[in-house]
């Protein structure tokens, strides 16, 4: 079982649309986690951590369920700028593990 | 304020040969990361450097890769001799211990795409 995992998509939405992705990790002791996103042959960024108690950023909402060892991330009201690959990221003490992405496109 | 700073941005190499990759990180943060991303893939860490000094390097596959951080500040990632499946983006992080516990946000560079033919 890889140590996270997340639906590759792509997700094809329109603009305006409330979109979801899941992610699930496999090590119990992961203390950290984190949503990036990616934008094509670029970098990854930090878009927000993750909190046990749910944690909102804007149109971005992350939830983390430790019990199922489950990360969620909800966009509302898509915008087309939102297109991009978002990465869930567990961690350790210092060592980011990342998951292969999630690809999201948004049209018009 | 200047953000992770890599070179080259593309590289084009016979396979066989040498290449070396430099990595120039946020003023100020002690720890530097190189991280190894195919396509379709997440990130995987290949070395972390504190300062100068190397405390994880468990994921870096020693027969061809070496890195160093010699004065603490910018790091060289080399592989000698590069094989096909070497091609890939290599990422720099850099990130700064303002907690005592949990990783600090990191700031990655751009990248240096490397092409082995």
């Amino acid at each position: 079982r890889k140590e996270v995992e997340q639906d590759p998509g792509p997700f094809n939405v329109p603009e305006g649309a409330t979109v979801a992705f899941n992610c699930t990790y496999s090590n119990s002791a992961s203390q950290s986690f984190f949503w990036y996103r990616q934008d094509c042959r670029k970098e990854p960024k930090l878009l927000m951590s993750v909190y046990s108690s749910g944690n909102e950023d804007g149109r971005f909402t992350a939830q983390l369920n430790r019990a199922s060892q489950y990360i969620s991330l909800l966009i509302r009201d898509s915008k087309l700028s939102d297109s991009a690959t978002y990465l869930c990221v567990v961690s350790g003490y210092s060592t980011l593990t990342f998951g292969k992405g999630t690809m999201l496109l948004v049209s018009p | 304020e200047a953000g992770v700073v890599q070179s080259p941005r593309y590289k084009i190499i016979e396979k066989k040969q040498p290449v070396a990759f430099w990595c120039n990180p946020i003023s100020g943060h002690n720890t530097l990361y190189w991280y190894l991303q195919n396509l379709g893939q997440g990130p995987e860490l290949l070395i972390r450097y504190e300062n100068e000094e190397a405390v994880d390097d468990s994921q870096l596959p020693k027969d061809r890769f070496s890195a160093e951080r010699l004065k603490g500040v910018d790091s060289t990632l080399k592989i000698q001799p590069a094989e096909l499946g070497d091609s890939a983006v290599y990422l720099c992080a850099s990130s700064a211990r303002v907690r005592s516990i949990g990783p600090d946000t990191q700031y990655f560079g751009p990248g240096t795409r490397l092409t082995v033919l």
